[in-house]
Order: C-alpha cells, then sequence, then structure tokens
C-alpha cells in the first residue's frame, strides 16, 4: 500500500458546485496532515493543516478519520480560482513530507 | 523580503552528463530540503541539509548529491544523468527542522533529459 493515496481524478465541475476529495495514509502514527496547492508546474503552497478532527478555513473544509486513516478536502461554491492540482501530504519521519501524487481540479464557467 | 530562490529555471541536459541546481532558502530559514517532481506525481523527497550536513535522505540512489553552505544556501548535484532524471526540482526551506508544515518552496528547476 502507498504512503499516501489519492482520488486519480480529474474533477471537472461547474462554478459554485461542492467537491470533496479523499486521501488514504498508512502510516497510522501520524499525527498531522496538510492539504497543499500547486497551480500548473509551480510550487506546492500549503493550503490547510489538519491536527484534529479538522480544520475549516472559509469556503474549504478538511477532515480527519484516524480510525480509516483518511483525510478529505471539501471545497463550498467553487470558483474558477480553484482550479489547481491538490496535493495530499503526510509528515514522514521527522524531517520530510509524504506528497499523495495529488488530484486535479477544473472549474468550469 | 525574497523568498526561496531557485536557478536556473529550466534546464537542458543529454545523458550522462552532471548538473547542478541551486537554492537561496527564504531570509531567516537555516534549512534546505530537496524534492523531485516528476509529471503528473507529487513532490518525492530527495534529502534534507541543515547546519551544513545531510539530516535525512530518501530513496534516491548516490548520484544524487547535495551540498549547504553557510549561508544556508545549498546545491543539487545529478550525476550521471538518465531520461528518467527529468523533472521538476523542488526546493523548499524551513526554520529548523522540527516545524513541517512551515515548509516554503520555491519556484524549482524544469530539468530535462534527452
Amino acid at each position: 500500500r502507498k504512503e499516501v493515496e489519492q482520488d486519480p481524478g480529474p474533477f471537472n465541475v461547474p462554478e459554485g458546485a461542492t467537491v470533496a476529495f479523499n486521501c488514504t495514509y498508512s502510516n497510522s502514527a501520524s499525527q498531522s496532515f496538510f492539504w497543499y496547492r500547486q497551480d500548473c508546474r509551480k510550487e506546492p503552497k500549503l493550503l490547510m493543516s489538519v491536527y484534529s478532527s479538522g480544520n475549516e478555513d472559509g469556503r474549504f473544509t478538511a477532515q480527519l478519520n484516524r480510525a480509516s486513516q483518511y483525510i478529505s478536502l471539501l471545497i463550498r461554491d467553487s470558483k474558477l480560482s480553484d482550479s489547481a492540482t491538490y496535493l495530499c501530504v503526510v509528515p514522514g519521519s521527522a524531517r520530510q513530507l509524504t506528497f499523495g501524487s495529488g488530484t486535479q481540479l477544473t472549474v468550469l464557467p | 523580503d525574497a523568498g526561496v530562490t531557485q536557478s536556473p529555471t529550466h534546464l537542458i541536459k543529454t545523458r550522462g552528463q552532471q548538473v547542478t541546481l541551486r537554492c537561496s532558502p527564504k531570509s531567516g530559514h537555516d534549512t534546505v530540503s530537496w524534492y523531485q517532481q516528476a509529471l503528473g506525481q507529487g513532490p518525492q523527497f530527495i534529502f534534507q541539509y541543515y547546519e551544513e550536513e545531510e539530516r535525512q535522505r530518501g530513496n534516491f540512489p548516490d548520484r544524487f548529491s547535495g551540498h549547504q553552505f553557510p549561508n544556508y544556501s545549498s546545491e543539487l548535484n545529478v550525476n550521471a544523468l538518465l531520461l528518467g532524471d527529468s523533472a521538476l526540482y523542488l526546493c523548499a526551506s524551513s526554520q529548523g527542522v522540527t516545524t513541517n508544515e512551515k515548509l516554503f518552496f520555491g519556484s524549482g528547476t524544469q530539468l530535462s533529459v534527452l
């Protein structure tokens, strides 16, 4: 099993839609999780951190299910500017980040 | 305040050649990590430098080596290039080695091996 697995995508949704991405991880000892956003071949940027059961920031909600070892990212009222690749990230041993392969989102007008 | 800067932005090499990529961390940061991102994949951890030493290494062969200088800047060297080394190489900096999420990435170096 891969350390971090994400929905393969791509997701194509209309403006205003709600979309959710799932991510599973294998290391049950992981305590914190992250969602990064990456625009086309640019650098990843931290979107949200998840430390306990979940985190909400405006239209974005991240949830954590430790028992099932998955995290999710929900985007409400999608905007054209939300089009990007969303990377699920789990810290590895001490100082490295393990990235999922990413889920591509395209919000259509 | 300059963020993480990488050079060059693009590079074309042929198989068997050697390449050196450079990274300057964000002001105030002392730790540099390198990641390789192949097309359609997430970034893969190569190694991390702190206090001029390699502190952690991912699953990459010895052809990948690095260095950190007293001013915290870093280099990534790849010897005997293979076609499969074609990727976006990302440098990330942070303050210390304990806070994973406070990583700031540079815009990367796109390496093409022909």
